[in-house]
């Protein structure tokens, strides 16, 4: 079964500090990876994905996340916070072999960028 | 480029009441389509997805149904509702032109309160 978890619910970074958002997954093949942010009251808002090749991805607002397939994770950074990156940030996952195109999503992490 | 409605933005409707939210996609021909529920600012339940019109998939037993009338149409229903639909309801759309490619993009989401 696929499964994602966020093992922390919330991360405190003062502004300008490098961030760092955990995430681990398991499924049974090769997995597709995305993060999402989403600001209150609003949908979520893609960030990035890794589907193959580098493993280090860069997406948007300047956040990045590396695949790392031995540990099975693929935390989000991003070197210097800004008060703006404060939101609710979700990892998902999907089996790349699998038939259905369903996510599984983490808890969410939420991150408190303070100025 | 694409984009995706959803209507209302926030509702509140009594217990026992009915329930229509709406979602449409432009921008897109045949793309998959999903209904979730977030409780609490948090987690994401996969509720409805579907591959194509009329054709839904349907995740949880529960109180909903899905209808997709429309190529880019998408409705969440229910006859009567339960306190305990109570959340925010986000509508998302995909689509696969090639590997990898099927991320997922949310819309702006439904407060619903059901008192």
């Amino acid at each position: 079964a696929q499964s994602v978890a966020q093992p922390e619910d919330q991360v405190n970074v003062a502004e300008g500090n490098p961030l760092t958002v955990k995430c681990t997954y398991s499924v049974s093949g090769n997995p597709y990876l995305f993060w999402y942010v989403q600001y209150p009251n609003r949908g979520l808002q893609f960030l990035l994905k890794y589907i193959t090749g580098d493993n280090l991805v860069k997406g948007s607002y300047g956040f990045e996340a590396e695949f790392n397939k031995s540990q099975t994770s693929f935390h989000l950074k991003k070197p210097s916070a800004l008060v703006s990156d404060s939101a609710l940030y979700f990892c998902a996952v999907r089996d790349a072999g699998a038939s259905s195109y369903k996510l599984i999503f983490g808890s969410g992490t939420r991150l408190l960028v303070r100025p | 480029s694409q984009t995706i409605h959803q209507w209302p933005a926030t509702l509140v409707q009594p217990v026992g009441s009915p329930l229509s939210l709406e979602c449409t996609v432009e921008g897109t021909s045949n793309p998959n389509l999903y209904w979730y529920r977030q409780a609490a600012g948090r987690g994401l339940q996969l509720l409805f997805y579907s591959v194509g019109i009329g054709q839904i998939s349907s995740e949880v037993p529960q109180n909903l149904s899905a209808s997709r009338p429309q190529d880019r149409q998408f409705i969440l229903s229910s006859k009567k509702l339960l306190l305990s639909d109570s959340g925010f309801y986000l509508c998302a759309w995909s689509v696969l032109a090639g590997v990898g490619t099927d991320t997922q993009y949310f819309g702006p989401g439904t407060r619903l309160t059901v008192l």
